[in-house]
């Protein structure tokens, strides 16, 4: 039972280049979500997927897409890497109703942008 | 979501009981208390959460103002592992629809050997 992994861990990119986070947790939850966090700031809400078939915007969703595959796996794109998306990148999902907001991260995928 | 003030930083020694309080004094009577923490480079982690009532698990407590205005998180017996940045949310039960958490910039304790 790994829980939520993502891939990579660390990724470099040039501005300009474009890439796609993975994301597949194995706990049969329903909910999915991308966050990003800065040094030295709290997370932020990037995207997030309810429920298979949706997937809606969070705080900072510009520069970014999503995919909800299946059930099990969420995907966030970067189309056209900047700068100002180095960060790190954190999967989480949360089980179906009362538990929306016990969430599991993943470890995070490190990305830099040069 | 009501909105919740943490102390930037705080220590304690090894050993003792570390106890991190939240300031929540707008918070709605359908809110929860929510308690995350995050490991250096790590995901973050659920704790404990709590309505009205104070409560355990084999993390932690969390004990709950009879005003519901504020609250506190105490790790029972620290330990270095228990170095980490902790996160206090407030927010209420999404019904089933669910649209995420909004984490602050929380507590860094640090445990002092």
């Amino acid at each position: 039972n790994a829980g939520v992994t993502q891939t990579p861990k660390f990724q470099v990119l040039k501005t300009g280049q474009s890439m796609t986070l993975q994301c597949a947790q194995d706990m049969n939850h329903n909910s999915m979500y991308w966050y990003r966090q800065d040094p030295g700031m709290g997370l932020r809400l990037i995207y997030y997927s309810a429920s298979e078939g949706t997937t809606d915007k969070g705080e900072v969703p510009n520069g970014y897409n999503v995919s909800r595959l299946n059930k099990r796996e969420f995907s966030l794109r970067l189309e056209s890497a900047a700068p100002s998306q180095t960060s790190v990148y954190f999967c989480a999902s949360s089980a179906p109703g009362r538990f929306n907001e016990k969430l599991f991260f993943g470890s995070g995928t490190q990305l830099s942008v040069l | 979501d009501a909105k919740t003030t943490q102390p930037p930083s705080m220590d304690c020694a090894e050993g003792r009981a570390a106890n991190l309080p939240c300031n929540h004094s707008t918070i709605s009577g359908n809110e929860y208390v929510y308690w995350y923490r995050q490991i250096h480079s790590q995901g973050p982690q659920y704790i404990i959460h709590g309505l009205k009532n104070n409560e355990t698990n084999e993390m932690a407590s969390l004990i709950i103002t009879e005003d519901r205005k504020s609250s506190t998180l105490i790790l029972p017996h620290a330990t270095l592992r228990d170095t980490a940045v902790y996160y206090c949310i407030v927010r209420a039960y999404s019904g089933g629809g669910a649209d995420g958490l909004t984490f602050g910039k929380g507590t860094h304790l640090i445990i002092q050997p």
